[in-house]
């Protein structure tokens, strides 16, 4: 079983539309958890952290479910901007080390 | 601000050629550094990581090697360069604060002939 498991896509959507990404991961012990964007060809970017409470930063909602490992993005209005690989990231502990586990990604099309 | 630089951002290569990558990094003092590759359509893989001068941690065997002489200066290194090792290498540095969060630089993009 991967670490960070998401559904590749690609998710289609007309601009406007509302889109919901989910991610499970594996170690229950993880601490931390993000959603990267990454643009083609280029670095990943923080989106946003995800906490237990869930937050929300504009159209972006992130939820997060310790009991069944599973971490959530929404997108709201979706805009032709928003088009782009959505990186569900993971923080595990390993001995004194903490390290960021990667999925492999979303990739939304929003279409005009 | 805090500003993390690449280069180059390109570069092809032959097999059995060296490779060295740079990575610096502007605005923090004693940041973690690591060393990514993003094969096509694959995953990041973590391929070294550094607390501080001096302090490389391997976590792929592999023919590459990494070295951080400065606290803000990462070099990625090959003395033997074989086709697997093309892909997007990215260098990225977490600050001791936050929440295990890192930002990641350009990267570099390696195709190996």
């Amino acid at each position: 079983r991967k670490e960070v498991e998401q559904d590749p896509g690609p998710f289609n959507v007309p601009e406007g539309a509302t889109v919901a990404f989910n991610c499970t991961y594996s170690n229950s012990a993880s601490q931390s958890f993000f959603w990267y964007r990454q643009d083609c060809r280029k670095e990943p970017k923080l989106l946003m952290s995800v906490y237990s409470s869930g937050n929300e930063d504009g159209r972006f909602t992130a939820q997060l479910n310790r009991a069944s490992q599973y971490i959530s993005l929404l997108i709201r209005d979706s805009k032709l901007s928003d088009s782009a690989t959505y990186l569900c990231v993971v923080n595990m502990r390993r001995g004194a080390t903490n390290k960021l586990i990667f999925g492999t990604g979303t990739l939304l099309a929003v279409q005009p | 601000s805090q500003t993390i630089h690449q280069w180059p951002a390109t570069l092809v290569q032959p097999v059995g050629s060296p490779l060295s990558l740079e990575c610096t990094v502007e605005g923090t003092s004693n940041p973690n550094l690591y060393w990514y590759r993003q094969a096509a359509g694959r995953g990041l893989q973590l391929l070294f990581y550094s607390v501080g001068i001096g302090q490389i941690s391997s976590e792929v065997p592999q023919n590459l090697s990494a070295s951080r002489p400065q606290d803000r200066q990462f070099i990625l290194s090959s003395k033997k360069l074989l086709l697997s090792d093309s892909g997007f290498y990215l260098c990225a540095w977490r600050g001791l604060a936050g929440n295990y969060e890192q930002y990641f630089g350009p990267g570099t993009r390696l195709t190996v002939t």
